[in-house]
């Protein structure tokens, strides 16, 4: 069966720190790559996707996530968080061909100033 | 941009009611559209994909006869939670893909709660 894995249930940062969340999905064959964010009292919003080509995709606000094919990863990266980046992020896969998203359990990010 | 609306956004009302939930696409069309179900502190989990036209297609373990799908029109697809029940109370989310735009447009959410 497909899944999606998170390791990271929810991370605490200061202002400017680094930023990486896990992603790893179980899956035969090709397929789409999401993270999603999710604001407080907003609707899920897309950062970035990877459907082909150069594995390292850049998003919106400066979040990056790299496609690791052998590893079954897609991490999401950030240099250096701001307080407005407090959020629940989605990591979610698409098998190819289709539209049907399949989520990871979500990691809650709490930026401290 | 493309938007998805939800409605309502809340609601509350007695065990045995049927709750109807509506998602509409605002400038787009949308052969289909997906419904999700969200517990507390728990990832959003696929129950069934509405397709305009034809019936929808139910995830392993959704009960078919509980949660009515409609997709009557390419902009409106509809979620009927039919006698719900205490265990029925969720956040329940739909979205649907722009073909220009390709990802999914999530809609802001109907939090239902089943005295």
């Amino acid at each position: 069966a497909q899944s999606v894995s998170q390791h990271n249930h929810h991370v605490i940062l200061s202002e400017a720190a680094s930023l990486e969340l896990g992603c790893n999905y179980s899956y035969g064959g090709t397929v789409n790559l999401f993270w999603y964010v999710q604001y407080p009292g907003q609707h899920l919003q897309l950062l970035l996707k990877y459907f082909s080509g150069d594995p390292l995709v850049k998003g919106i606000k400066g979040f990056e996530a790299e496609f690791i094919k052998s590893k079954f990863s897609f991490n999401l990266r950030k240099p250096s968080v701001q307080w407005s980046d407090t959020a629940e992020y989605f990591c979610a896969v698409s098998p190819h061909n289709t539209d049907k998203l399949i989520f990871g359990t979500g990691t809650r990010l709490q930026v401290f100033p | 941009g493309a938007v998805v609306s939800q409605h309502p956004s809340r609601v509350i009302c007695k065990s045995g009611t049927s709750v109807k939930i509506e998602c509409r696409s605002l400038d787009f069309q949308a052969t289909t559209m997906f419904w999700y179900r969200q517990f507390p502190k728990q990832s959003l989990m696929l129950m069934a994909t509405s397709n305009e036209g034809s019936k929808a297609t139910y995830e392993q373990g959704v009960e078919k006869d509980k949660f009515l799908i409609n997709h009557a029109s390419l902009t409106l697809s509809t979620l009927t939670v039919t006698s719900a029940h205490p265990e029925d109370s969720s956040f329940y989310i739909c979205s649907a893909p722009d073909r220009n735009n390709q990802p999914q447009h999530f809609g802001d959410g109907t939090r239902l709660s089943i005295l």
